[in-house]
């Protein structure tokens, strides 16, 4: 199973500042004939289901504010939130689709400082 | 606008059986996978299962640990997709959320979820 391992746990960060966040894949989930990594980025507020982000490692959604931002490749991946909202507060998780099982990361939440 | 309405779920002792639901609307049903996923209680998110859509054979797969016990179905004529939950250990108790799939014919992300229902399984 490809393990998928996001840092750090927790992050607070002040408003309007930038927040990054790390997934690290055990393995590849770039699939080469197609070069598009088969990685997603969600958004889980408290008592809400998750809200898709990011998917191909850096479409954003359509709808989701241009603050967000996803890039990385292979193995390595970055959520950047460019100017924290307060609205952003929430836990993110990562998510690979290269193969089954699909695997979620174990999140990262994201606080205000 | 996209809506994905779980149900069923509910308390149900070790070893029994739940089946419950998700009604879909505003979206043509047959075109896409549907998947569930599950929570448990202040934990992370954990993929149940998927089943993909007729044009690629309805054919589903499983974690491993669901796979014998639960079962994913759809129904196209309804828009319905179904979890029935066989065997259940205390290990299942979650809230259980159901997903429109996107992005390919094998995997997918999802880019529509419900609003969950919870099960928990307990004596």
């Amino acid at each position: 199973d490809i393990v998928l391992t996001q840092s750090p746990d927790s992050l607070a960060v002040s408003l309007g500042e930038r927040a990054i966040l790390n997934c690290k894949s055990s393995q590849s989930v770039l699939y080469s004939s197609s070069n598009k990594n088969y990685l997603a980025w969600y958004q889980q507020k408290p008592g809400r289901p998750p809200k898709l982000l990011i998917y191909w490692a850096s479409t954003r959604e359509s709808g989701v504010p241009d603050r967000f931002s996803g890039s990385g490749s292979g193995t390595d991946f970055t959520l950047t939130i460019s100017s924290l909202q307060a609205e952003d507060v929430a836990v993110y998780y990562c998510q690979q689709y290269y193969t089954t099982p699909l695997t979620f990361g174990g999140g990262t939440k994201v606080e205000i400082k | 606008e996209v809506q994905l309405v779980e149900s069923g779920g509910g308390l149900v002792q070790p070893g029994h059986s739940l089946g419950v639901s998700c009604a879909a609307a505003g979206f043509t049903f047959g075109h896409h996978a549907l998947s569930w996923f599950r929570q448990a209680p202040g934990k992370g998110l954990e993929w149940v299962g998927f089943i993909r859509s007729k044009a690629y054979g309805g054919t589903t797969e499983y974690a491993a640990s669901v796979k014998g016990r639960f079962t994913i179905s759809r129904d196209d004529s309804t828009s319905i997709a179904y979890l029935q939950m066989n065997s259940l250990k205390t290990e299942d108790t979650a809230i259980y959320y159901c997903s429109r799939a996107r992005g390919g014919t094998t995997t997918f992300f999802f880019d529509h979820w419900g609003q969950g229902t919870p099960v928990t399984v307990s004596s």
